[in-house]
């Protein structure tokens, strides 16, 4: 199956301060999503993005299907930005593989 | 618009008790339904998944079970629960490869 891998594993920023997330995966996809899980569990889609670049707000989103990576941004970091960030992958109309994620802390 | 609900929120059983766990998508029709796990750690596992009402596919053998005996009801069950069943359950929704995953509030179950 497909494999996904996400780094860093674990960031610690400064409040204000930019991060760029990762994800690699090992095959084609036409699904990826980009998602969020707040210190309570809920899990919030930030991007459906398979391909190309999205923005919203602060946060904006690459993909380069060609390559098998794509790229989460972060701008201008905020406390409330913390939590646990996953990419999840599908190709055809297989579920979504999720990967191990990038624990974000940003402290004031 | 489309909610999702999933039911109880924390739930403490005991070694080999029964297990049975809903989730309810509103607004919608014909949803593809999902049930992961996360365990200990972040990783997200899926277990079943089903596209249609009586369709399931199990993506890891093991004493849970899945049903979805209404459209937009997708219901998970065990007959006894081990010790490794503890974790959060997270139910989720979509409407087809096409269209990104909305997820449930979770239930964190915790097997004693």
């Amino acid at each position: 199956g497909i494999q996904v891998e996400q780094s860093p594993p674990d960031l610690i920023l400064q409040e204000g301060a930019n991060s760029t997330l990762r994800c690699n995966f090992s095959d084609s996809v036409n699904n990826l999503q980009w998602f969020h899980q707040n210190p309570w569990g809920q899990l919030i889609n930030l991007f459906y993005i398979p391909s190309g670049t999205k923005q919203n707000g602060r946060l904006s989103a690459t993909t380069v299907a060609t390559e098998r990576y794509s790229l989460l941004y972060i701008s201008s970091s905020q406390t409330t930005d913390s939590g646990v960030y996953f990419c999840a992958v599908g190709s055809g109309n297989t579920p979504l593989v999720f990967g191990k994620g990038t624990r974000l802390s940003v402290i004031a | 618009s489309q909610t999702i609900h999933q039911w109880p929120a924390t739930l403490v059983q005991p070694v080999g008790s029964p297990l049975s766990l809903e989730c309810t998508v509103e607004g919608t029709s014909n949803p593809n339904l999902y049930w992961y796990r996360q365990a200990a750690g972040r990783g997200l596992q899926l277990l079943f998944y089903s596209v249609g009402i009586g369709q399931i596919s199990s993506e890891v053998p093991q004493n849970l079970s899945a049903s979805r005996p209404q459209d937009r009801q997708f219901i998970l069950s065990s007959k006894k629960l081990l010790l490794s069943d503890s974790g959060f359950y997270l139910c989720a929704w979509n409407l087809g490869s096409a269209y990104g995953y909305t997820f449930g509030s979770g239930t964190r179950l915790t097997v004693v």
